[in-house]
């Protein structure tokens, strides 16, 4: 079966710098992405990787392994504002999306 | 601004009464999708269309049905909602659905059943 594996949940400080990872295995693989999700809203797309590497845009970055199944969206200079969950999404070999089923991410003061 | 809207965002139905939710895109995208989605969970795709093709997910429950009648509307009809499908149903557009391209999502219909 295919699978995206992230932590449930994760608080760290304003101002400071978390890390979220994501593990998958899926049939094929055709491009890895972070989405935003703030409570009661839609998702909204941060971060695409198809190729190994660090994606970075702005205060947010993404990482890809492929030969590891690993991603990682770090986020620097955190804000009250980026507590959300962050869903990791692969697009396999159908160009279908599997999603995982987020990180909630609590900013503290 | 080209966008996915999505009416109502908030809707109230009773137990076994169908009810309809819309979406509609100003992005000229081919692809439609709609997921739902539950508390802390996955967003569950439940169909998408190919332009005019439609797509059904095998284990999309058969009260659950669809409609595109053209490019920029898509329908999600469900004939007799059950509790268990109070959720957040999230209608997405994409270009081609191809390899780099983000889904772009409305707002999304909250559904509760009475």
């Amino acid at each position: 079966g295919q699978n995206i594996d992230q932590p449930t949940e994760m608080t760290a400080t304003e101002g400071a710098i978390v890390q979220i990872n994501c593990t998958y295995q899926t049939s094929g693989f055709n491009g890895l992405f972070w989405y935003q999700q703030h409570a009661g809203e839609a998702p909204t797309f941060l971060s695409y990787n198809v190729l190994d590497g660090l994606e970075e845009k702005g205060r947010f970055s993404s990482f890809l392994s492929r030969s590891k199944g690993y991603s990682y969206l770090l986020l620097k200079e955190l804000q009250m504002k980026d507590s959300a969950s962050y869903l990791c999404a692969v697009k396999d070999s159908n160009y279908q999306l599997i999603w995982g089923a987020g990180t909630k991410l609590i900013i503290k003061p | 601004d080209a966008m996915v809207i999505q009416n109502p965002r908030y809707q109230v139905t009773q137990f076994g009464k169908p009810v309809t939710l819309s979406c509609s895109q100003t992005l000229n995208h081919n692809v439609m999708y709609w997921y739902q989605q539950k508390s802390s969970q996955a967003p569950k795709l439940l169909f998408h269309y190919y332009d005019k093709d439609f797509n059904n997910e095998a284990d999309t429950p058969d009260n659950f049905q669809s409609r595109r009648p053209n490019t920029s509307f898509c329908f999600l009809d469900i004939r007799s909602p059950g509790l268990g499908d109070a959720a957040m149903y999230l209608c997405a557009t994409s270009p081609t659905g191809g390899e780099a391209q983000p889904q772009h999502f409305g707002d999304g219909t909250r559904l509760s059943i009475l």
